[in-house]
Formats: structure tokens, C-alpha cells, sequence
């Protein structure tokens, strides 16, 4: 079975650009999460999805971030302006219906430099 | 949010058991214990979860302390391919799908 799918797998552009992050979940599964690693702050929820509905933003870091999920099989994470200190590694993971949704399969990630 | 400790980093050798411990002196009667693991250069893996009782799967053994107040992730036979970063999570309530990542415990097995 294919897992998460994320694209591009590194991504290096200049500040100001903006970025888009692509997420295919795993077919079948309800729920959606973005997170966003750095050495400094570790790993992070950054937004959850249930069922292609924002269910918890609270962790996004500002309106420069914006995420979407159209339907159950794509979901985007958009940065808009990028800036330097937005580099990181971004996962996307997606968990199963049947209220588990702390089983999470995640993806590789996209390694984002801003530069 | 109940918090846990972990090790920032162990060692094993090939073949050997691993025991890791995690405390989690302030976990709530509803709080679920999951554990992951972050392989080099990989996202999360989920290894195992459990509320109470000990947990076996494929992966691993979860061994919780009658209390709840710690839990050890048990590798019966350690391969250099478990080498990687394992993260102790509590999560409950209506918010059991928010996994907050500590630092973890860095895995180093030996050949």
C-alpha cells in the first residue's frame, strides 16, 4: 500500500516566493495533520483536518500560512511570503477512522531552505 | 498538558533487548501513552499505544506501571535499523489526536 505522499521532497526558493506543500493521505483515512520540524523548536502540529474540515488551526504561526484540504485525497500548505525563518522539514500524516486518530502515518516530508 | 521524560539518549548492542523508560508522573485517567520513532532523515513512525494494560504488537512491547505513572517501551532484539530518535506521548480527552513531540530518546545500537 502506498503511504503518505509528499511533493516536492525539497524545496529551496527566495523570500518573498511563495510556497506550496502537497499532501496525498492515505486512502481511507479521515483525518489530516501538518506539522513542521526545526532543530529549535522540534516537532510541531501546525493544523488538523477531519473529514476535509479545519479542526484545529491553533498551532498555524501566522496568516502567512494557509492550508486546505479540497478533498479527502489532496490537502495543501501554502506560505505566502516565505521568509528565512520558515526553513524546515513539513510533514504531512494522516490517521485512520475508527477514533484513532493518534495513530499517525507519516509522510518523508519536504525539506524547505528559504534563503 | 501532562508531560514526559524521557532520556536524551541510550545505547544497545545488535540482538539485545532495549528497555526504554519514560515517566509520566502527572498522566490523566484518560490519557492514552503512544509511542514513535523518527528514523534518520524520515518522518514519525508509530510504533505502539496502550491506557492501562501492557500492549504487544510486531514492533514492540509496552509495558505500563500499575500506576500509570511510567512506561517502558520494550525492543526484544535490538537491529541496527532501530537506531533512531523514540518519543514518549501522552494524549487524551478531546484532544487525543494532538501528539506534542518532546525530545525524545536518541537510540544508538551497536554492531
Amino acid at each position: 500500500d502506498a503511504g503518505v505522499i509528499q511533493s516536492p521532497r525539497h524545496e529551496v526558493t527566495e523570500m518573498g516566493q511563495e510556497v506550496t506543500l502537497r499532501c496525498k493521505p492515505i486512502s481511507g483515512h479521515n483525518s489530516l495533520f501538518w506539522y513542521r520540524q526545526t532543530m529549535m523548536r522540534g516537532l510541531e502540529l501546525l493544523i488538523y483536518f477531519n473529514n476535509n474540515v479545519p479542526i484545529d488551526d491553533s498551532g498555524m504561526p501566522e496568516d502567512r500560512f494557509s492550508a486546505k484540504m479540497p478533498n479527502a485525497s489532496f490537502s495543501t500548505l501554502k506560505i505566502q511570503p516565505s521568509e528565512p525563518r520558515d526553513s524546515a522539514v513539513y510533514f504531512c500524516a494522516s490517521a485512520p477512522d475508527g477514533g484513532r486518530p493518534y495513530e499517525q502515518y507519516f509522510g518523508p516530508g519536504t525539506r524547505l531552505t528559504v534563503t | 498538558d501532562a508531560k514526559t521524560t524521557q532520556p536524551n539518549s541510550m545505547e544497545s548492542n545488535e540482538e539485545e533487548p532495549v528497555h526504554l523508560p519514560c515517566n509520566h508522573s502527572t498522566i490523566s485517567g484518560t490519557d492514552y501513552i503512544h509511542w514513535y520513532r523518527q528514523l534518520p532523515s524520515q518522518g514519525p513512525e508509530y510504533v505502539i499505544h496502550g491506557l492501562t494494560s501492557n500492549v504487544n504488537n510486531r514492533m514492540a512491547s509496552l509495558a505500563i506501571a500499575e500506576d500509570r505513572k511510567s512506561s517502558t517501551l520494550i525492543l526484544h532484539r535490538a537491529t541496527l535499523r532501530d537506531a533512531a530518535v523514540y518519543y514518549c506521548i501522552l494524549s487524551g480527552g478531546g484532544s487525543n489526536y494532538k501528539l506534542t513531540f518532546g525530545k525524545g530518546t536518541l537510540l544508538t545500537v551497536n554492531p
